[in-house]
């Protein structure tokens, strides 16, 4: 079956540094994206990883490993407004179907 | 440019009556997915439009659950004979479609549905 699995909740300090971790198990895999979800709001697309390795943008990185079907989003710098839910979603295959989605992990930020 | 836009942003139903939830997509996008998302959960996948491709309707839970997409662009979600079981915050997202890569996901607010 399916499945992606990610801490529920995370709390932490501004200032800090976090990470959050995803393990998946799909049929297949196209690539690894996280997702941000703040009370009441949409999804916004944060970062991608197709092959092995850390992508950065700005205080977020993104971590693959294909080989261990795990991935994990570091955040740094932490500020109050990074308070939100954190979805990995997998896609398991190339023509552009729908992601499956992680539970989400909830990260809460405290000054 | 615009983004995602869903109607209605609420809806309150009683049990056994139909909905219809609409998504207006980014122009361009030729990708449409819906998904649901209960309370403190991930996105379920419901369905996914490609151009002209026949739908992948492999999530939809039930067959009260039917989409369409007309014209390649707005679609229209319709419940029927709703449940409780069926309250949720139902997202609409598009995307571009390309061959490998990325494919973003652009999220619209959600319409949050109630089943009284």
């Amino acid at each position: 079956g399916q499945s992606l699995e990610q801490p529920s909740e995370v709390t932490a300090v501004e200032g800090a540094i976090v990470q959050i971790n995803c393990t998946y198990q799909t049929s297949g895999f196209y690539g690894l994206s996280w997702y941000q979800q703040h009370d009441g709001g949409a999804p916004t697309f944060l970062s991608y990883n197709g092959l092995d390795g850390l992508e950065e943008t700005g205080r977020f990185s993104s971590f693959l490993s294909r080989s261990d079907s795990y991935g994990y989003l570091l955040l740094q710098e932490l500020q109050m407004k990074d308070s939100a839910s954190y979805f990995c979603a997998v896609r398991e295959d190339q023509a552009g179907t729908a992601l499956i989605f992680g539970k989400g992990t909830t990260l809460s930020v405290s000054s | 440019g615009a983004g995602v836009s869903q109607s209605p942003s609420n809806k309150v139903t009683e049990k056994g009556k139909d909905v219809e939830l609409r998504c207006d997509p980014i122009s361009g996008h030729t990708a449409l997915y819906w998904y649901r998302q209960s309370l403190g959960q991930g996105l379920e996948f419901l369905i996914y439009f490609q151009g002209n491709s026949a739908p992948d309707k492999s999530g939809l839970p039930s067959d009260r659950f039917s989409a369409e997409r007309t014209g390649g662009s707005v679609s229209t979600l319709t419940i029927q004979r709703t449940q409780q079981e069926d309250s949720a915050v139902y997202l609409c997202a598009s995307s571009l479609f390309l061959a490998g890569g990325n494919y973003e996901q652009y999220f619209g607010p959600g319409t949050r549905l109630t089943v009284t």
